[in-house]
């Protein structure tokens, strides 16, 4: 099955520094790539995905970039401040097979931003 | 418009005994997903209901399992509990298959 790694687990930045995580996936029928925030006591609530047929997509301070012939996609944060303190989570989807619904999450990444 | 909502928002239960933990989607959705967070550790992929059908489950034993009704709420069961069990469940929905998933709060099951 699919396996996602993510790096690293813990990650402490000062403000107005970037921030990078990043994620590996195993299948390659993997298409659908979405990026989780989850703050303390509060539900993961999604800050930005991206498809496979589509190499880097910009949300603000927020990006994510995905390399398909080596299998990892990043998230990269810019100009952090303390509010991005949360955990971050990777997860890799594959859409429209038998292995439709099945979504393979890393095990998160701690973001501290330092005021 | 309301979110997910998930019930109850804590569960306390002995070893050996069953679960029921109840879901509902947003309004309009028909995909439900189900996750099992350990403390600390990442989400794991339980179950995944469509409209009222059972779509793909995630590396779990047959002791969880789950439906989904015809007013696309869900409910998972875990029996025969073990302490292991023990951790947050979250629901989630969608509008189609992956889109944007809108996770609920969680149930807190825990297991003595």
């Amino acid at each position: 099955g699919e396996n996602v790694e993510q790096h690293p687990s813990t990650l402490s930045v000062q403000e107005g520094d970037s921030a990078v995580i990043k994620c590996t996936y195993s299948d390659s029928a993997s298409n659908y790539f979405p990026w989780y925030k989850q703050e303390l006591g509060k539900r993961p609530q999604l800050i930005i995905d991206i498809r496979s047929n589509v190499g880097e997509k910009k949300d603000q301070r927020i990006a994510v970039t995905l390399n398909k012939t080596a299998k990892h996609f990043s998230l990269h944060i810019t100009e952090t401040q303390p509010e991005d303190s949360a955990v971050y989570f990777c997860a890799a989807s594959i859409v429209f097979n038998t292995n439709a619904g099945k979504s393979t999450f890393g095990d998160g990444t701690t973001l501290t931003v330092k005021p | 418009e309301a979110g997910v909502t998930q019930s109850p928002t804590h569960l306390i239960k002995t070893r050996g005994q069953q679960a029921t933990l109840r879901c509902s989607p947003i309004s309009g959705h028909t995909s439900v997903y189900w996750y099992q967070q350990a403390l600390g550790l990442g989400l794991q992929f339980l179950l995944w209901y469509d409209e009222g059908e059972e779509r793909n489950r995630g590396n779990f034993p047959p002791r969880f399992s789950g439906r989904q009704f015809p007013n696309y709420s869900s409910e998972l069961n875990v029996n025969a509990l073990e302490l292991e069990d023990s951790a947050l469940y979250l629901c989630a929905s969608s509008l189609a298959t992956f889109l944007e998933q809108f996770f609920g709060p969680g149930t807190r099951l825990t297991v003595l």
